[in-house]
């Protein structure tokens, strides 16, 4: 089993610029979603899926795109990279979206915005 | 505001000492996380609790409902346990699917 594949590992950007961060999950999961950490703060979420076709905003949305067409995907689109998106992003997936089941995280994205 | 507070936020230790991570949240919740984060960066899962105590090896977690309180123990700590430690809690009423709430973590230290 891969579990959550998050690719790539590090990633540097210029400002202005837009990319797309990809993670898939092999466990069939309902629930994906992309978290932002940084120092000093606890992971914060940006954006969530509860199924193939549904997603919503998370704490912190702005400058982020997502989709989910299938139950295995769900990247990450950064619009025109900014500084302060400077940061390690997190995917993670979860069998239902009550919360009362275990996480499985993917091995994160390094992404530095000059 | 819902909030999770972990204490402390660096712990030092020995190696074979007995270590307790602290997880407190101010209302209700459904579910409580602890996670794990290496140095290099990747989170694994360690207990999903709602109630009561689990073990897992060398770890324990412990929720006081009542109290809001969770505690994360490591019995006869080893350098390897050295990690970020990572509480996360969803909140009974939070209505945007399934989303946890974080705190900041506590750095782990476990010299030889």
């Amino acid at each position: 089993n891969a579990g959550v594949t998050q690719t790539p590992k590090f990633q540097v950007l210029k400002t202005g610029q837009s990319m797309t961060l990809q993670c898939a999950q092999d466990m069939n999961h309902e629930y994906m979603s992309w978290y932002r950490q940084d120092p000093g703060m606890g992971l914060r979420l940006i954006h969530y899926s509860v199924g193939a076709g549904i997603t919503d905003q998370g704490e912190v949305p702005n400058g982020y795109n997502v989709s989910r067409s299938t139950t295995e995907d769900f990247p990450l689109r950064l619009l025109s990279a900014a500084p302060s998106q400077t940061s390690v992003y997190f995917c993670a997936s979860s069998y239902g979206y009550s919360g009362n089941y275990g996480y499985t995280f993917g091995s994160g994205t390094r992404l530095t915005v000059v | 505001k819902n909030e999770v507070e972990q204490s402390p936020q660096n712990l030092t230790a020995q190696e074979g000492e007995f270590i307790t991570i602290n997880c407190s949240y101010s209302v209700g919740i459904s579910a409580l996380h602890w996670l794990q984060q290496h140095p290099g960066g990747g989170i694994v899962s360690l207990f999903m609790l709602s109630s009561g105590k689990k073990k897992h090896g060398r770890l324990i977690a412990t929720i006081n409902i009542q109290e809001k309180h969770s505690s994360l123990h490591i019995t006869a700590s080893h350098p390897r346990d050295s990690a970020v430690y990572i509480c996360a809690v969803r909140f009974t009423l939070e209505t945007s699917g399934s989303r946890l709430t974080f705190g900041e973590g506590t750095q782990l230290t476990v010299n030889p």
